[in-house]
């Protein structure tokens, strides 16, 4: 079946450290991917997507690829910052509905 | 533009209960998704609607039910509860049928729900 597995928290890592969330999946067919981010008291948001093979997904200096060889899709920040802790979770699109991984939760501290 | 809205924001039930929540899409979204977020893990998508229709379930029992309203608004039931059904429960519109990933789900802050 179709799932999402992404690393184990919590990661803690200093400011402007940098951040690789690892994230592997399995489907069938051609999933779009994304990345979600949730921080403390909010709803779920959008971070990135990527629809098809060798596409890359980027927002608010997060970056991650879609990689079909490797079924991956690593969420990678160059310099992370406090305001950047919170729980992060890799999902994909299959059959009208949005799979998961369980989370990872981020804390950077200052 | 106003984002996705829940009510209650909180709620604490026994078991065997039957709660409702309810959810307002996003202003011209007409698909409604409901997830359960269990504490520690991700979200399970538990059903979509799509034009006051059931579009897509997940692997929840029957006991999960919903409906959605002419204007796009949802409401999830869940009958006979559960200490297990203890979980953020998360409304999710979009703008169109399906979820391509062209058709991003915004995603409301959740109603918690307490089984005691």
């Amino acid at each position: 079946g179709n799932s999402v597995t992404q690393m184990e928290g919590p990661v803690t890592l200093s400011e402007e450290a940098f951040l690789t969330i690892n994230c592997t999946y399995t489907a069938t067919g051609y999933p779009s991917l994304f990345w979600y981010v949730q921080y403390p008291g909010e709803g779920l948001q959008l971070l990135l997507k990527a629809t098809k093979a060798d596409d890359k997904g980027s927002n608010k200096g997060f970056e991650a690829t879609y990689r079909k060889e490797t079924t991956s899709f690593h969420l990678e920040k160059g310099s992370v910052q406090v305001s950047d802790s919170a729980v992060y979770f890799c999902a994909l699109s299959r059959d009208d509905k949005i799979i998961f991984g369980k989370g990872t939760r981020l804390h950077i501290l200052p | 533009e106003t984002g996705v809205t829940q009510s209650p924001t909180h709620l604490i039930k026994t078991r065997g209960q039957q709660v409702t929540l309810r959810c307002s899409s996003q202003s011209g979204h007409n698909t409604v998704s409901w997830y359960q977020q269990a504490l520690g893990q991700g979200p399970q998508f538990i059903f979509q609607y799509y034009r006051e229709e059931e579009n897509g379930r997940g692997n929840f029992p029957p006991r999960f039910s919903g409906l959605q309203f002419p204007n796009y608004s949802s409401e999830l039931n869940v009958n006979a509860l559960e200490l297990d059904d203890s979980a953020l429960y998360l409304c999710a519109s979009s703008r169109a049928y399906g979820t391509s990933g062209n058709n991003e789900q915004f995603f409301g802050p959740g109603t918690r729900l307490t089984v005691l």
